[in-house]
């Protein structure tokens, strides 16, 4: 089972700052498979990107996601308030289990 | 654009087993992966299994002893059931469109698993 290790686990910025979220992976996955979402209070998940790199219908271009290997990112380059929640990877690249990593949390500062 | 409900008993005993309903609108299940995750309280997202509208399943083998997901192409609607539950089972319990990523989710149900 592939572990996820996101980090920071907490990350205070102020609106229009640029955000950075790593996700590292306990061995390699591949690039196709590798996703972030963000989940707000109360609400469900909401998937940004998948494939590392390309954004979900209808997500916003300051969101983007790079990496490779074992180590992925999140930006996001000019926070709005919407953007503060909890944002999440997950690897599906090798068999199951598809695994979570634990998240991080976008607070204001 | 589908979308995705649960339904099904917010509270269940210790020992007894969990079933709930997702019910797919807005399009039809043909050529549809529904997989099933869960959120325990303030804690992270455990991915559960998957099946495919024919039936083919895939579980976490975590779980796999305890769990069955089934689908009903006549109703639009995929379930699941884990037995023996116990509190650590106590969860808001997602469906959501996919197999690898999952683009779409249900709003979500709490389950308690309580005497």
């Amino acid at each position: 089972e592939i572990v996820l290790t996101q980090s920071p686990g907490t990350l205070s910025l102020s609106p229009g700052e640029r955000a950075t979220l790593s996700c590292r992976a306990s061995q390699s996955v591949s690039n196709i498979y590798l996703a972030w979402y963000q989940q707000k209070r109360g609400q469900a998940p909401r998937l940004l990107i998948y494939g590392a790199s390309s954004r979900a219908t209808g997500i916003p271009d300051r969101f983007s996601g790079s990496g490779s290997g074992t180590d992925f990112t999140l930006t996001i380059s000019r926070l709005e308030p919407e953007d503060f929640a909890v944002y999440y990877c997950q690897q599906y690249g090798s068999s199951p289990p598809y695994t979570f990593g634990q998240g991080t949390k976008l607070e204001i500062k | 654009q589908v979308q995705l409900q649960e339904s099904g008993p917010g509270l269940v005993k210790p020992s007894e087993t969990l079933s709930l309903t997702c019910t797919v609108s807005g399009g039809s299940i043909s050529s549809y992966y529904l997989s099933w995750i869960r959120q325990p309280p303030g804690k992270g997202l455990e991915w559960i299994g998957y099946i495919y509208y024919t039936g083919g399943t895939n579980y976490n083998p975590s779980l796999r002893s305890r769990v069955t997901i089934s689908v009903d192409t006549s109703k639009n609607q995929f379930s699941l059931k884990l037995r023996s539950v116990t509190a650590a089972d106590t969860a808001v319990y997602y469906c959501a469109g996919g197999y690898t990523r999952f683009d779409d989710w249900g709003q979500g149900t709490l389950v308690t698993v309580s005497s």
